[in-house]
């Protein structure tokens, strides 16, 4: 059984820090590596994806990948009320092409 | 660029009772997906398409789920009969050749 494990949070971090988010994966066969955001009771959106071993940063976003732990984080620097969301972690076995594992998401808000 | 539509919004069935759930993906998106999303979980996925051939359909429960992509665009995915278990949002998503999968609305199903 392939697994993608987050915490289900909530994780409550203030205005202006760092909300650092984790997600572990089962198979090592994996991929590619996406984090997805969803609003409640929106539809999930990309916000970003990796695919090395090592940080990959997009504005206020970092992902970082380590295939060894089978490990993958998203830090959200100085976050904002605008980022309260669950995140979703999500890996392909196949490439960017594969179909994609879920995990439940880690439910993320930031204080004002 | 019109994103992924997806019908009805809302369907409220009694058990038993068969629905049916329309998508519309991405004009020139070729690879179409069907997932389920339970409270408090990720996206499973239950169809994959690529045009109009179903390539993965291992999730699928095929006693009462079926789906069907005529001409590789519209796909329409039915319940019959509906149990109570399978109250959810029913999210579409079409990709193109990229890695950026994109989500519609859903629909959020209700069985009484």
């Amino acid at each position: 059984q392939k697994e993608v494990e987050q915490n289900s949070g909530p994780l409550s971090v203030p205005e202006g820090a760092i909300a650092s988010l984790n997600c572990t994966y089962s198979d090592r066969g994996s991929q590619s590596f996406f984090w997805y955001r969803q609003y409640s009771g929106k539809s999930p959106e990309l916000i970003m994806f990796i695919y090395s071993n090592g940080d990959k940063e997009d504005g206020r976003f970092t992902a970082q990948l380590n295939k060894a732990s089978q490990y993958v984080s998203l830090l959200i620097r100085d976050s904002q009320p605008s980022d309260s969301a669950t995140y979703l972690c999500a890996v392909s076995l196949g490439g960017s092409q594969g179909n994609l594992i879920f995990g439940k998401g880690t439910k993320l808000s930031v204080k004002p | 660029e019109a994103g992924v539509v997806q019908s009805p919004r809302y369907k409220i069935i009694e058990k038993k009772q068969p629905v049916a759930f329309w998508c519309n993906p991405i004009s020139g998106h070729n690879t179409l997906y069907w997932y389920r999303q339970n409270l408090g979980q990720g996206p499973e996925l239950l169809i994959r398409y690529e045009n109009e051939e179903a390539v993965d359909d291992s999730q699928l429960p095929k006693d009462r789920f079926s789906a069907e992509r005529l001409k590789g665009v519209d796909s329409t995915l039915k319940i019959q009969p509906a149990e109570l278990g399978d109250s959810a949002v029913y999210l579409c998503a079409s990709r193109s050749t990229g890695h950026e999968q994109f989500f519609g609305p859903g629909t959020r199903l209700t069985v009484l």
